[in-house]
């Protein structure tokens, strides 16, 4: 168990609707990051959050917004599905001062769009 | 940008035989570099990390990846697989003081009794 916990687990849903994809961070970690894992993309990483602010962007499409709450929880929107937004979606945070790249990952959001 | 490149998109292996996962990087700067293994229906999880400290690096469940500059590489090997190291397998890259990983696409390690 990383300490990431990602909601829901699994979500089916239809074109044009819109989604939110909720991850709760380690203890203390101030930073999380959210990816996307498709077949053929493979891990894309979309955005990040540091303490609230926007860190670093990513591959996200102008349909996804993200941000970071004062309890530190993330929060990502898609909106306006389409089919190839179908994939796992995962959030990972790290500590303070980490090691680099020492990123804890959730168990993923699978998001089915049909 | 820094880029890894990983060799294979499927290795098969039988269990006792050395598993070798090829990664191949790109970096105008040193670079920390790092694999992390993806079991079925679940998260990643950090195997080992490359930080300047040491060339030969060892991770967890005897896995072990050696860094040479002059080749841009960082393979992952293990003298002996075993059935339980079936998993995918991601090389990444740090990028910046925000330690955004950038990852390969990932090889798919299958173990054979």
């Amino acid at each position: 168990d990383s300490g990431v916990t990602q909601t829901p687990k699994h979500l089916i849903t239809a074109t044009g609707q819109r989604v939110t994809l909720r991850c709760s961070p380690r203890s203390g970690d101030l930073s999380v990051y959210w990816y996307q894992q498709s077949l053929d993309q493979g891990l894309q990483f979309l955005i990040q959050y540091y303490n609230g602010e926007e860190r670093a962007k990513g591959n996200i499409l102008e349909r996804f917004s993200a941000q970071q709450f004062p309890d530190l929880h993330s929060e990502l929107n898609l909106s306006s599905l389409e089919l190839g937004d179908s994939a796992l979606y995962f959030c990972a945070s790290s500590p303070t001062s980490p090691p680099p790249g020492e990123l804890f990952f959730g168990e993923g959001s699978r998001l089915t769009v049909l | 940008a820094q880029s890894v490149t990983q060799l294979g998109s499927h290795v098969s292996v039988s269990e006792g035989a050395l598993v070798l996962l090829r990664c191949n990087y790109s970096s105008s700067v040193p670079p920390y570099l790092f694999w992390y293994v993806q079991y079925p229906n679940q998260g990643l999880q950090l195997l080992l990390k490359y930080t300047s400290a040491a060339t030969l690096v060892k991770g967890i469940n005897g896995f072990e990846a050696e860094f040479k500059k002059s080749e841009t590489s960082f393979h992952l090997t293990k003298p002996s697989a075993h059935m339980s190291d079936a998993a995918e397998y991601f090389c990444a890259v740090s990028e910046g003081s925000n330690y955004k990983l950038t990852f390969g696409k990932g090889t798919l390690l299958t173990v054979n009794p």
